[in-house]
């Protein structure tokens, strides 16, 4: 069973601090997500990558940067907190081929003060 | 712009009758949707999936329907269970790469 595992589930940051969540999955995935879910809107990407040390932007980038060192690893970075990146955020992987689904972490909520 | 919609927020149903719930879309260019399901503090499970070039897939008590010149999918649970209350979202994949585009959700009750 595939197993993806977000470092926190609970963090509470303050306004302009660098903050860090971690996912790792342990399937051998090549691709990762990031999504952060609120409430009437969605999941939203954020960033993904396909490969180690690559990434891509998706819908809603701004404020936020990723690292794939290792191919199991991938980090989300949110640079300098705002109020409003409060919110739930969702790690995914899955493998390439047509019709292999994403699989999901249990979250991280965060709270910027 | 909302490439993929779920235009109710809420859905409540009796036990054991049967629960629709719908997503329309607007990308011609998707090839692959998803049904995923959301329990309060977990994430989302992979529920069914169908292909485009499929109209129906069915797996136990789900089935989901494509209707392409419409735009238009909906999951089907037959009967429904108080344990299905939860959280539905519709996902699309693009013809490039494997990246999905999310509805809102759909929260379902299923009332004993």
């Amino acid at each position: 069973d595939v197993k993806v595992t977000q470092s926190s589930r609970y963090l509470v940051k303050r306004t302009g601090e660098k903050v860090f969540l971690e996912c790792v999955q342990d399937m051998d995935h090549e691709n990762m997500f990031w999504y952060r879910q609120d409430p009437g809107l969605g999941l939203r990407l954020i960033y993904f990558s396909y490969d180690v040390k690559m990434k891509e932007k998706g819908d809603i980038p701004e404020g936020y940067s990723v690292s794939r060192e290792k191919k199991e690893r991938f980090s989300l970075i949110l640079e300098s907190a705002s109020t409003n990146q409060t919110s739930m955020y969702l790690c995914a992987s899955s493998l390439t081929q047509v019709g292999q689904p994403q699989h999901f972490g249990d979250g991280t909520r965060l709270s910027i003060l | 712009d909302q490439q993929v919609k779920q235009n109710s927020p809420s859905l409540s149903v009796q036990e054991g009758r049967i629960s629709i719930l719908n997503c329309d879309y607007t990308n011609s260019m998707f090839d692959y949707f998803l049904w995923y399901k959301k329990y309060p503090a977990e994430g989302p499970t992979f529920l069914i999936s169908i292909s485009s070039i499929k109209d129906k897939n069915e797996d136990g008590r789900f089935t989901v329907f494509l209707n392409k010149s419409a735009k238009h999918l909906s999951l089907h649970i037959v009967p429904s269970q108080p344990g299905d209350s939860a959280v539905y979202f519709c996902a699309a994949r693009g013809t490039s790469g494997s990246r999905l585009t999310f509805g809102e959700g759909t929260q379902l009750t299923v009332n004993p």
